[in-house]
């Protein structure tokens, strides 16, 4: 199965707002909702975005997703100290594996 | 409140079966499918399988031919056994309500392979 492509790594200052992309292909993003998930340490991954675009309830509008063709976008305004954590983004592969699929992951660092 | 508490043995040998289950309280448990996901040492999240209340199954076709997904719906739970394990298998597995996305989680449980 492959993995969706993201930046290993993104760095901003508090306040500041930054992007974390997310590439995959047609059998996956591209015919398929874009998820994406937080995790911090010794914690259970959280949901903050789903169907590509849609926050769960008690999630910030700080908070905020948007795709395109095979790729998809997390934007975080307002960066808080809090939000350094590992940012993964997930969906379907439609191909012939099909099943889930997920990001190799971006650490968020506020500086 | 949907809530996920997973359990299972976390300290095993190469060539062991590793053997988690889920229980699930809250919510319509026979409406979704229910996963098992892990996070390795230093790589990213990896969706393992998935089943619902009928045993329909997935499996990430990298890991099939090792893994078993059952479920007793009568008691809430769902299962996942994975022969034959190896170091590369080392991580935190969790167990996930699956709607297109996984908005429910366990807790995690930290399993280590080592001799």
């Amino acid at each position: 199965q492959s993995v969706l492509t993201q930046p290993p790594s993104v760095s901003a200052a508090p306040g500041q707002k930054v992007t974390i992309s997310c590439s995959g292909s047609s059998s996956d993003i591209g015919n398929n909702y874009v998820s994406w998930y937080q995790l911090l340490p010794g914690t259970a991954p959280k949901l903050l975005i789903y169907d590509n675009n849609k926050r769960p309830s008690g999630i910030p509008d700080r908070f905020s997703g948007s795709k395109s063709g095979t790729s998809a976008t997390l934007a975080i305004t307002g960066l808080q100290t809090g939000d350094e954590a590992d940012y993964y983004c997930g969906t379907w592969d439609s191909s012939l594996s099909a099943g889930g699929i997920f990001g190799g992951g971006t650490k968020l660092t506020v500086l | 409140q949907v809530q996920l508490q997973q359990w299972g043995a976390g300290l095993l040998k190469p060539s062991e079966t590793l053997s988690l289950s889920c229980a699930v309280s809250g919510g319509a448990f026979s409406a979704y499918f229910w996963s098992w996901v892990r996070q390795s040492p230093g790589k990213g999240l990896e969706w393992i399988a998935e089943i619902n209340h009928n045993g329909v199954t997935n499996y990430n076709p990298s890991l099939k031919s090792r893994l078993t997904a059952s479920v007793d719906t009568s008691k809430r739970q769902f299962s996942l056994n994975l022969t034959s394990v190896i170091a590369s298998d080392t991580g935190i597995y969790y167990c996930a309500r699956s709607v297109g996305y996984f908005d429910y989680w366990g807790q995690g449980t930290l399993v280590t392979v080592s001799s």
